[in-house]
């Protein structure tokens, strides 16, 4: 099956931006979708395909794509946004899908 | 609004069985393919089975291909996961999970919009 490489740690100041990003071969075909995790809570969908951001998700979050990495941006990161972050695609070896490690966030 | 509940986790030993079940509300339910997704302690995200929206098609992951099995139930709008043979690895928090893009979701079809709070689910003896 395919992979999608995430830093495991990534750390931003207040109000400043981050970029997470997620790598793999099958992102040369198939877009990404991004989640959010908190600790104890249900995966959150914040981002997904070229411009799709759900209702609900603020604005600083977008996303976006080059060859085989795609990129999740936070514009002026928040407390809230300290969480686990995912990303997922089609897999290219068949399987429905597949999920990055995920990178954890956090916002000193 | 999208309402997912999910149910039926708990203590089980190893090689017997569960069922999880889903309920669905807020949705054209029989309209959907859903995904049953889960996270071990302390661990990432894990796609564990998904089903069309008609039913009529259905993927597991290697993991548990041959030991799970996922259903629905549209009348009732209720989504299934019989579980068995079940190994101490199978311990995870399961969630299910809908499919953002209705009927075959199209190039969305991994992407899940919607999410229950989970039911977990511990192998133990």
């Amino acid at each position: 099956s395919s992979e999608l490489t995430q830093d495991p740690d990534v750390s931003v100041a207040l109000g400043q931006t981050v970029r997470i990003t997620c790598q793999g071969d099958t992102l040369r075909i198939y877009y990404t979708s991004w989640y959010q995790q908190k600790p104890g809570r249900a995966p959150v969908l914040v981002f997904y395909g070229y411009n799709n951001r759900p209702s609900g998700i603020p604005d600083r979050f977008s996303g976006s794509s080059s060859g085989n990495t795609a990129s999740l941006t936070i514009t002026g990161a928040q407390a809230e946004d300290e969480a686990v972050y995912y990303c997922n695609s089609r897999d290219a070896s068949g399987n429905p899908q597949v999920f990055g490690r995920g990178t954890k966030v956090t916002v000193l | 609004q999208v309402h997912l509940v999910e149910s039926g986790g708990g203590v089980v030993q190893p090689g017997r069985s569960a069922r999880l079940s889903c309920a669905a509300s807020g949705f054209s339910f029989s309209s959907y393919g859903m995904f049953w997704v889960r996270q071990a302690p302390g661990k990432g995200l894990e796609w564990v089975a998904v089903i069309s929206y008609d039913g009529g098609k259905t993927h597991y992951a290697e993991s548990v291909k041959g030991r799970f099995i996922i259903s629905r139930d549209d009348p009732k709008n209720t989504l299934y996961l019989q579980m068995s043979s079940l190994r101490e690895e199978d311990t995870a928090v399961y969630y299910c999970a809908k499919v953002v893009a209705p009927l075959t979701g199209g190039n969305s079809a991994f992407v899940l919009d919607h999410w229950g709070e989970g039911t977990q689910v511990i192998v133990s003896s």
